[in-house]
């Protein structure tokens, strides 16, 4: 299954709402997860099952879809939020996939 | 608190080996599939190979390493292992181990990864 992100890179400002999207090339039910990855900082688990945030992810960051179209939002920018997201699908693996990531980066 | 530290990485000639190890704490090891997942130069993030739980000794790997690469776990010792022969500049990259979590439902199993390490460093030159 093929995992494609968009945009490949997002500006917003702090404060503003971002809105990052990851399509399937086939259904994966809710059978996909977020992830945030920092420089130097080991990828971290923002969503799984499409929509549940980790343990200690803010409420500001949210995720919905299903079936191919899925979306993280994140509702007000904070400087910490700016990084590379990736989505993942396990709902047919092996191999699970990932997208090839959305840079979010400051307006 | 869940802790992964890989280890072993380093500089290697073409079609040369390494050994990765991944220490586990934090966590009962031997209740969880693991993963190796790797990050290539400018690239994104590509699974490498799954071991399953000591309940459930299945392993996959990515087509890119299957005959090359070979997962293995030591639940006595919490640790997570990669061997990796016949090694290319296409490996080059930083390998994560990454812990899964999830559920099973009709005979199959759904495992997203919960944590990771952070990184150790393969470079593949001559």
């Amino acid at each position: 299954i093929v995992m494609t992100q968009s945009p490949a890179t997002l500006s917003v400002s702090p404060g503003e709402r971002a809105t990052l999207s990851c399509r399937a090339s086939q259904s994966v039910s809710s059978n996909l997860a977020w992830y945030q990855r920092k420089p130097g900082q080991a990828p971290r688990l923002l969503i799984y099952g499409a929509s549940t945030r980790a343990t200690g992810i803010p409420a500001r960051f949210s995720g919905s879809g299903s079936g191919t179209e899925f979306t993280l939002t994140i509702s007000s920018l904070q400087s910490e939020d700016f990084a590379v997201y990736y989505c993942q699908q396990y709902n047919n693996w092996p191999p699970y996939t990932f997208g090839q990531g959305t840079k979010l980066e400051i307006k | 608190e869940v802790q992964l530290v890989e280890s072993g990485g380093g500089l290697v000639q073409p079609g040369g080996s390494l050994r990765l190890s991944c220490a586990a704490s934090g966590f009962t090891f031997s209740s969880y599939s693991m993963n190796w997942v790797r990050q290539a130069p400018g690239k994104g993030l590509e699974w490498v190979s799954y071991i399953g739980s000591s309940g459930d000794r299945t392993i996959y790997y990515a087509d890119s390493s299957r005959g090359r690469f070979t997962i293995s776990r030591d639940n006595a010792r919490d640790s997570l292992y990669l061997q990796m022969n016949s090694l290319g500049a296409e490996d080059t990259a930083v390998y994560y181990c990454a812990k899964g979590q999830g559920y099973c439902s009709g005979g199959r199993c759904y495992n997203w990864f919960d944590s990771w390490g952070q990184g150790t460093l393969v470079t593949v030159s001559s």
